[in-house]
């Protein structure tokens, strides 16, 4: 099993610029979530989707952050526009079946640095 | 909201003292979770613990959850440089229809050789 996949794994983009990151989950498990981490605020949950449907958006920091699961396998978190506070690390994670209840498995994580 | 506060933030040992993190929830947890993230790396699940006053071992690490389900702690016996990491305690909560895990801040350890 190849786990949760993300990429990229490092990004550098310069304020004001589109950022995409990207997110396979584990094929059958049913909930993911997007997670933001800082030294500062630690890991903060940012969003989830059930069975490809958002159900709890209320971590996303600004509307600048939008994220789409269009199908099972894959997922994307874009900030637009990218400002040097956004730089942090960014997970993804899948479970099966609540993720409260049951363990969440987590991608390697896409390092972010906004000049 | 429902918050889990980590302590100690910071934890430097010398291999092959103790170690032990104390997680508490401001509500009761129908279970707690922790993981383990290496330098450079991302959350590990390592266990769940979900009975009131329920202890659990894996080798070296002893789980704990409180009475009241409102505590856990973890127990690292004689730390290896293996151990070096942060761990972090997980709870869930449900609100809204919302359900979602709330990590504490984590505890870093380091080990010194």
């Amino acid at each position: 099993d190849a786990g949760v996949i993300q990429s990229p794994r490092h990004e550098v983009t310069e304020m004001g610029q589109e950022v995409t990151l990207r997110c396979k989950p584990i094929s059958g498990h049913d909930y993911l979530f997007w997670y933001r981490q800082t030294m500062m605020r630690g890991l903060e949950l940012l969003i989830y989707f059930n069975n490809n449907v958002p159900i709890d958006d209320s971590g996303m920091p600004e509307d600048r952050f939008s994220a789409k699961m269009p199908n099972a396998s894959f997922s994307t978190l874009k900030i637009q526009p990218s400002e040097p506070r956004d730089s942090a690390v960014y997970f993804c994670a899948s479970s099966f079946s609540g993720g409260w209840g049951n363990e969440q498995f987590f991608g390697p994580g896409t390092r972010l640095t906004v000049l | 909201g429902q918050q889990v506060m980590q302590i100690p933030q910071y934890q430097h040992v010398q291999e092959g003292e103790d170690f032990t993190t104390y997680c508490n929830s401001s509500t009761t947890l129908s279970n707690i979770q922790w993981y383990k993230q290496r330098p450079g790396g991302h959350p590990v699940f390592l266990i769940q613990l979900v009975k009131s006053g329920e202890v659990k071992k894996q080798k070296r690490l002893t789980f704990q959850f409180g009475e009241a389900k409102k505590n856990s702690s973890l127990h690292i016996t004689a730390t290896q440089t293996t151990d070096v990491g942060t761990y972090f305690c997980a709870g869930p909560y449900s609100g809204a229809g919302s359900y979602q895990l709330t990590f504490g801040k984590g505890t870093k350890l380091s080990v010194i050789p």
